[in-house]
């Protein structure tokens, strides 16, 4: 199974401020017919469901903010928020879906505002 | 506007069974992959079962194997979680989650609001 594991656990930025959250998994996820890392990101906030923000580690999903954005590739992969706006406090999670099944998810990253 | 809307969630015993349903609308949902996600109390996210869009290929996780069977009905656009022999530890918020695509090499692009499962006696 492709373990990923994000850090940190948890963080708290002041509003305005660069927020960088690491996605590591245990083995290369690239797609080497696609050229693509097949890795998503999603932000779940409290009682909501999660929702798809980047796919394949760097495509921006229709209506999410360019703060917003993915990079890496293979093992590690990075979601990076530019400008932190007090509606981006949730938990980000990390998944895999190279290696199917299991498809897998990172253990979440809990955002706050300093 | 695509929508998924899980129902069926419930109190049960240990032991017992409960059938989870997920209608879609705005969507034609014989053309995608399927997967159940569920997340325990104040837990993250764990993938439970995947189906292909025309229902030819199921995998499940371990945690739920010979246990938990999922099953769509494209004419119903509807997808469906059997489950049986509950335990606690499958106590969570079940989420049915749309692939991108018609296999499970997808992302997940829509989520259910999710339907709670309470395992205890």
């Amino acid at each position: 199974d492709i373990v990923l594991t994000q850090s940190p656990d948890s963080l708290a930025v002041s509003l305005g401020e660069r927020v960088t959250i690491n996605c590591k998994s245990s083995q290369s996820v690239f797609h080497s017919f696609k050229r693509k890392s097949s890795l998503a990101w999603f932000q779940q906030k409290p009682g909501q469901p999660p929702k798809l923000l980047i796919s394949w580690a760097s495509t921006r999903e229709s209506g999410v903010p360019d703060r917003f954005s993915g990079s890496g590739s293979g093992t590690d992969f990075s979601l990076t928020i530019s400008s932190l706006q007090a509606e981006d406090v949730a938990v980000y999670y990390c998944q895999q879906y190279y290696n199917a099944p299991p498809i897998t998810f990172g253990q979440g990253t809990r955002l706050e505002i300093k | 506007e695509v929508q998924l809307l899980e129902s069926g969630g419930d109190s049960v015993q240990p032991g017992g069974s409960l059938s989870l349903s997920c209608e879609a609308s705005g969507l034609t949902l014989g053309n995608y992959a399927m997967s159940w996600v569920r997340q325990a109390p104040g837990k993250g996210l764990q993938w439970v079962s995947v189906i292909s869009a025309t229902g030819d290929s199921i995998y499940n996780a371990d945690s739920v194997k010979g246990r938990f069977t999922i099953s769509r009905d494209n004419s119903k656009n509807t997808l469906y979680l059997q489950m049986g022999s509950l335990r606690a530890e499958d106590t969570a918020v079940y989420y049915c989650a749309k692939h991108s695509a018609d296999h499970r090499y997808s992302p997940f692009d829509y989520w259910g609001q999710g339907t709670l499962v309470t395992v205890s006696s």
